[in-house]
């Protein structure tokens, strides 16, 4: 049963960076599509961006171009998601959440893998001088 | 464009039928998906591909759809079900995601 553990809290000050840990434990971690989601205080969900491991290229939603990074650590099959520059209305939970990209030696199988089925519990982002 | 639209609220009695709409260009090429969140809860996938219930997900979850705007159908809505509702889909080239506005569904 695959899960995402992440960290609980951090406070960052404005125009600072924050890197928010997933670290995904069972499962083939290189196969999975993680994707951060956010959702600011009483607001909806807003998806920020995607990577899978195997490929390492991430594709980012337009609105956080250039102020976001996602990357996979493949050796401790850790995601992390850092942004930059950040401002009052960055004050968020952030999760990842994942699905499994069926695929064969480094094929994909099914494209049909855009959405998440395993979230994490969240990490709270508090921005704020 | 890549907007999904959702109403703000619906609301039901128990052992009624909640209907959640959701409309967009992209549902037109693409599936959609729907997420319950309870309050200070991560979201749960309630259905994927459209149609598809997830192992775990009480047989009164169904979707349906039709061209640009697809349904989440509550039949037999029960206190548990009071949450936020959302639908997602992707772009054409499914290079990005994007989720609609979220539905809170009240029992009454």
């Amino acid at each position: 049963q695959v899960q995402l553990v992440q960290s609980g809290a951090e406070v960052k000050k404005p125009g600072s960076s924050v890197k928010v840990p997933c670290k995904v434990s069972g499962g083939t971690f290189s196969t999975y599509s993680i994707n951060w989601v956010r959702q600011a205080p009483g607001q909806g969900l807003e998806w920020m961006g995607s990577i899978i491991p195997i490929f390492a290229t991430p594709n980012y939603a337009q609105k956080f171009q250039g102020r976001v990074t996602i990357n996979a650590d493949e050796s401790t099959g850790t995601a992390y998601m850092e942004l930059s520059r950040l401002r009052s209305d960055d004050t968020a939970v952030y999760y990842c959440a994942s699905t499994t990209v069926r695929m064969d030696r480094g094929v994909i199988l099914d494209y049909h893998y855009h959405f998440m089925d395993v979230w994490g519990k969240g990490t709270t982002v508090t921005v704020f001088s | 464009s890549y907007e999904l639209t959702q109403p703000p609220s619906v609301s039901a009695s128990p052992g009624q039928t909640a209907t959640i709409t959701c409309s967009g260009d992209a549902l037109a090429k693409q599936y959609a998906y729907w997420y319950q969140q309870k309050s200070g809860q991560a979201p749960v996938l309630v259905i994927y591909k459209g149609t598809e219930r997830p192992s775990g997900i009480p047989e009164r979850f169904s979707g349906s759809s039709s061209g640009t705007r697809v349904t989440l159908t509550i039949s037999g809505v029960q206190a548990e079900d009071e949450a936020d509702y959302y639908c997602q889909s992707a772009d054409s080239f499914a290079s990005f995601l994007m989720f609609g506005g979220g539905t809170r569904l009240t029992i009454l």
